[in-house]
């Protein structure tokens, strides 16, 4: 069965400072990755995906996250954050073409002080 | 393109009680979800249809909790008897068909508080 682990609750930065959020997997099979992202009171709203092909995805508000077989990881990073950005994070993921179940991870608190 | 409709969007019952949720997908997706978010965890998925059939139940809890869709457009979960731990956000996503590259989309949820 497939797994995410996104071993940070918290991640606290300064404005206009890197961001990373961390997230790994486990599957038995080809990953497909995806991030979402969750304002208060609201549903999840799509960030991006890794089905197969670059390992560096780009999506929105800025966002990208690099896909690394070898370590199992899919971590999201932006170059500068924005106040704005503060939410919370959830990584998941699907085991290959024959299985749709989208597992995911507990989710990272993003702060993003001004 | 108008999203996932749900409603309510807050409901607090008493345990034994019964409670609905209402889904309306975005208009031509085929594939739509319903999902359980407990406090401080990640949603996990409950049930999840392909037009009016069920895909994959296997973590409903269906000596309480069942679903359907049977025009294949909305859906309804219901919740009977209520418990406390089954107090959560309940999250109902479409996607366009159930393909390994399709997103899934999610509605705002509906929040349960069961005292």
């Amino acid at each position: 069965a497939q797994s995410v682990a996104q071993p940070e609750d918290q991640v606290n930065v300064a404005e206009g400072n890197p961001l990373t959020v961390k997230c790994t997997y486990s599957v038995s099979g080809n990953p497909y990755l995806f991030w979402y992202v969750q304002y208060p009171n609201r549903g999840l709203q799509f960030l991006l995906k890794y089905i197969t092909g670059d390992n560096l995805v780009k999506g929105s508000y800025g966002f990208e996250a690099e896909f690394n077989k070898s370590q199992t990881s899919f971590h999201l990073k932006k170059p500068s954050a924005l106040v704005s950005d503060s939410a919370l994070y959830f990584c998941a993921v699907r085991d290959g073409p024959n299985d749709y179940k989208l597992s995911f991870g507990a989710g990272t608190t993003v702060t993003v002080r001004a | 393109e108008a999203g996932v409709a749900q409603s309510p969007r807050y409901k607090i019952i008493e345990k034994r009680q019964s409670v609905a949720f209402w889904c309306n997908p975005i208009s031509g997706h085929a594939t739509l979800y319903w999902y359980q978010q407990i406090l401080g965890q990640g949603p996990k998925l409950l049930i999840q249809f392909q037009n009016n059939g069920v895909v994959d139940d296997s973590q409903l809890p269906k000596d309480r909790f069942s679903a359907e869709r049977l025009k294949g457009v909305d859906s309804t979960l219901k919740i009977q008897p209520a418990k406390l731990e089954d107090s959560a956000v309940y999250l109902c996503a479409s996607s366009l068909v159930a393909g390994m590259v399709e997103t899934q989309y999610f509605g705002p949820g509906t929040r349960l508080l069961v005292l």
